[in-house]
């Protein structure tokens, strides 16, 4: 069983539609989580990182962490064609430990 | 603000031939370097990583090495490459003076033929 489980999609939703990502894991010491847009050819670009359980939002971007779940999300709100991408969780021990990493979906805006 | 630059972009080399990959960090110091390889429509696995000048860890048994030479400088090296060596390659930092969070570079595209 991998550490970190991703459901690699791919997900096609409509423009305008909120689309929604989740991973699970099975390290209860993960303590710092992180979710990476990347875009084909490209290297992968932080979007959210939250520490611990809870909410964060960044504009169109909310990230939920659940712990006693073992499950972190990642919502898109008012999805544009520029959301196309491939999405990358990640999570660590330490603040400066190595990340382990989901598989990535990848998402399809239609416009 | 914190850059990170990985060159070259892409690079085309035959089988056996040599390979090197450089990284640089700006704007922070001390942080934790990373290299990562991404295979066609694959997820990242990690290389090697460095938490200081000249330390090393490796995580894959493989046809590379890495180096730290300097505090924010981070090389991929091979003697003589291998078909399955092709892969998407980033680097990362995380840490240091800038931030827990981890960024990437923007990656060198590797196709040994």
């Amino acid at each position: 069983q991998k550490e970190v489980e991703q459901d690699p999609g791919p997900l096609s939703v409509p423009e305008g539609a909120i689309v929604s990502l989740n991973c699970t894991y099975s390290n209860s010491a993960f303590q710092y989580f992180m979710w990476y847009r990347q875009y084909s050819r490209k290297g992968p670009e932080l979007l959210m990182y939250t520490y611990s359980s809870g909410n964060k939002e960044d504009g169109r971007f909310t990230a939920q962490v659940d712990k006693s779940s073992k499950y972190i999300s990642l919502f898109i709100r008012d999805s544009q064609p520029s959301d196309s991408a491939t999405y990358l969780c990640a999570m660590s021990e330490a603040s400066w430990g190595k990340l382990q990493f989901g598989a990535g979906t990848q998402v399809v805006v239609t416009p | 603000s914190q850059t990170i630059h990985q060159w070259p972009a892409t690079l085309v080399q035959p089988v056996g031939s040599p390979l090197s990959l450089e990284c640089t960090v700006e704007g922070t110091s001390n942080p934790n370097l990373y290299w990562y390889r991404q295979a066609a429509g694959r997820g990242l696995q990690l290389l090697f990583y460095s938490v200081g000048i000249g330390q090393i860890s490796s995580e894959v048994p493989q046809n590379l090495s890495a180096s730290r030479p300097q505090d924010r400088q981070f090389i991929l090296s091979s003697k003589k490459l291998l078909l399955s060596d092709s892969g998407f390659y980033l680097c990362a930092w995380r840490g240091g003076t800038g931030a827990d969070e981890q960024y990437f570079g923007p990656g060198t595209r590797l196709t040994v033929t």
